[in-house]
């Protein structure tokens, strides 16, 4: 089973703070994901990488930048954070090819105070 | 572009009851299609997709879903509902291999009651 990790289940930061929120695939997926969940909205991608040190922007990038040294880890990054921050990120990765689902970590939810 | 429509943010349904989620999605390729589920505290599970290879797709825990691209719905049943079904349930589309990430709805959450 693909398994993906997130390195912290609960975060508690303080505003203007830079948080390092860290996500790894062990199935050696070409393509992984960071999306933050609010209630109501569903998912919404923030930022996405299909390849080491390659990146694009999702549907809500502002505030937000990413890393990806090494295939199997991709990190969120909020460089000054925000109260509005305040959700539950989950990130996920996926291989190539037509049709592959995306699998996803149990996420990290991350509190701004 | 794509997206994605779940009707109802709450449903609730008796134990052993019919489970009825809907999902309608916009896409203007032939659409790759996801139902995901997600129980408290935890990430989305993959419960099936949708193939092409036939309408009908049946996933894990009894669920199944059927593609009608004429009312461009995908919506995911379940003939008898159990306490274990409780969680919610997100609808999900790509344009694959045009677009990496997928899209989706805003999510249903699903009671069921004794």
């Amino acid at each position: 089973d693909v398994k993906v990790t997130q390195s912290s289940r609960y975060l508690v930061k303080r505003t203007g703070e830079k948080v390092f929120l860290e996500c790894v695939q062990d199935m050696d997926h070409e393509n992984m994901f960071w999306y933050r969940q609010d209630p109501g909205l569903g998912l919404r991608l923030i930022y996405f990488s299909y390849d080491v040190k390659m990146k694009e922007k999702g549907d809500i990038p502002e505030g937000y930048s990413v890393s990806r040294e090494k295939k199997e880890r991709f990190s969120l990054i909020l460089e000054s954070a925000s109260t509005n921050q305040t959700s539950m990120y989950l990130c996920a990765s996926r291989t190539s090819g037509r049709n592959q689902p995306q699998h996803f970590g149990d996420g990290t939810r991350l509190s701004i105070l | 572009a794509q997206s994605v429509t779940q009707l109802g943010s709450h449903v609730s349904v008796s134990e052993g009851a019919l489970v009825l989620l809907r999902c309608n999605y916009s896409s203007s390729v032939p659409p790759y299609l996801f139902w995901y589920v997600q129980y408290p505290n935890q990430g989305l599970q993959l419960l099936l997709k949708y193939t092409s290879a036939a309408t009908l797709v049946k996933g894990i825990n009894g669920f199944e879903a059927e593609f009608k691209k004429s009312e461009t719905s995908f919506h995911l049943t379940k003939p008898s509902a159990h306490m274990s079904d409780a969680a919610e349930y997100f609808c999900a589309v790509s344009e694959s291999p045009g677009r990496r990430a997928l899209t989706f709805g805003s999510g249903t959450r699903l009671q069921v009651q004794p």
